[in-house]
């Protein structure tokens, strides 16, 4: 356990509807990322937060996909109309930069997505 | 696009040292040679990362050539539990420069 946890852990939902995810990351970690795997690939960049700014998006973020950090602890992906292409793990990460720190990243254990 | 070129796939005896290479002939100055695992099903796990240096923890050890453009993870005493997907991972670690670019990595399988 890396102290960075995920909600729900699995995820089934038809075509056309709406998914949220939760992050909770370590709790000294000023850092939030985001990642999606699908089957047989390795981890794809999507979104990072510093705090509760979103400095980084990936083209694979697409408009129906948006990641909140209000209050820079949790962290919210949102997929709004899924369609079966977005059936993935999502995978959370987090990292603290400060002094010499060398801003590690920590993974949770992932939100499993299938969209039927 | 991945900077590390990895084998897909290696085999070791349990109870013997598995040692996994990983090529990142491209990598700059600035850029930190990471190891990850990954377990079936599970997120990706931290194992170790250097610069230059040869490093060592609890996990394993982490030996970079003197030119950097190759390295070598080494697990001491596999065990069963070591199988999994292993990730060698280039980053800098500058501003701007934060997100983890994963290739296909390497399926390591224990065997007994």
């Amino acid at each position: 356990d890396t102290g960075v946890s995920q909600d729900p852990r699995h995820k089934i939902t038809k075509r056309g509807q709406n998914v949220t995810f939760r992050c909770d990351p370590i709790s000294e970690h000023n850092r939030l990322y985001w990642y999606r795997q699908t089957l047989g690939q390795g981890p794809e960049f999507l979104t990072y937060f510093q705090n509760e700014a979103q400095l980084e998006k990936s083209r694979l973020l697409s408009d129906r996909f948006s990641a909140e950090r209000p209050k820079g602890s949790f962290s919210t992906l949102e997929i709004q109309r899924t369609e079966q292409g977005d059936s993935a793990m999502y995978l959370c990460a987090s990292s603290s930069r400060t002094g010499s720190n060398t801003d590690t990243q920590y993974f949770g254990p992932g939100t499993r997505l299938t969209v039927l | 696009d991945a900077k590390t070129t990895q084998p897909p796939s290696m085999d070791c005896a349990e109870g013997r040292a598995a040692n996994l290479p990983c090529n990142h002939s491209t990598i700059s100055g600035n850029e930190y040679v990471y190891w990850y695992r990954q377990i079936h099903s599970q997120g990706p796990q931290y194992i170790i990362h250097g610069l230059k240096n040869n490093e060592t923890n609890e996990m394993a050890s982490l030996i970079i050539t003197e030119d950097r453009k190759s390295s070598t993870l080494i697990l001491p005493h596999a065990t069963l539990r070591d199988t999994a997907v292993y990730y060698c991972i280039v980053r800098s670690h500058i501003q701007g420069a934060q997100k983890l670019v994963f290739g296909q990595g390497t399926r390591l399988t224990i065997n007994p």
